[in-house]
């Protein structure tokens, strides 16, 4: 089962920043954040992933917070583009041939 | 570099058939997955290979079988085909103690 629980749905306006939240107060300490997302008809992508700090490129920023049971994915200047399922997995750090387990995910859509 | 192609991209069997599933991982990479996903769900892990044995595999009846080839391709075999079967398959690889998993767009199975 997956260790993350996130909202079925969100929205956003194109061009504002798009905040995804993610619970995971069961994770461990030696366990990663993994953000995924898929678009329609495609299969999923890497967006970005962390342990403690927060940590940015050049998709998305992703905020943990500092007791590791929730975090968020944000997308700064979202567009019609970025409209997907948002997919938010636990992977232990010690590993590497972990099966990727995905809940629902959040289906983000943006408006023009 | 090539990413991961997968063939064919829709298919249309007949309940108790067999199928064949190809994937073509991504340069550089040594592992293949497969996942399963139903209409509405997140992906469900099948199996993964490594080094042409399966290195790991889900909750899926013995009716689903895989192989991979020195080149690192592979193979999803599904046999006695059901109509629970129609979903999308979606092939995932990377570099064996990484999560740097890269996914194809996946074939369509469709069940009669």
């Amino acid at each position: 089962d997956a260790k993350t629980t996130q909202p079925p749905s969100m929205d956003c306006a194109e061009g504002r920043a798009a905040n995804l939240p993610c619970n995971h107060s069961t994770i461990s300490g030696n366990e990663y954040v993994y953000w995924y997302r898929q678009i329609h008809s495609q299969g999923p992508q890497y967006i970005i992933h962390g342990l403690k700090n927060n940590e940015t490129n050049e998709m998305a920023s992703l905020i943990i917070t500092e007791d590791r049971k929730s975090s968020t994915l944000i997308l700064p200047h979202a567009t019609l583009r970025d409209t997907a399922v948002y997919y938010c997995i636990a992977l232990p750090i010690q590993g590497g041939s972990e099966k990727l387990v995905f809940g629902k995910g959040t289906k983000l859509t943006v408006n023009p | 570099e090539t990413g991961v192609t997968q063939s064919p991209t829709h298919l249309i069997k007949t309940r108790g058939q067999q199928v064949t599933l190809r994937c073509s991982s991504q340069s550089g990479h040594n592992t293949v997955s497969w996942y399963q996903q139903a209409l509405g769900q997140g992906p469900q892990f099948i199996f993964q290979y490594y080094r042409e044995e399966e290195n790991g595999r889900g909750n899926f009846p013995p009716r689903f079988s895989g192989l991979q080839f020195p080149n690192y391709s592979s193979e999803l075999n599904v046999n006695a085909l059901e109509l629970d079967d129609s979903a999308l398959y979606l092939c995932a690889s990377s570099l064996q103690g990484t999560y740097g998993y890269t996914f194809g767009s996946g074939t369509r199975l469709t069940v009669v």
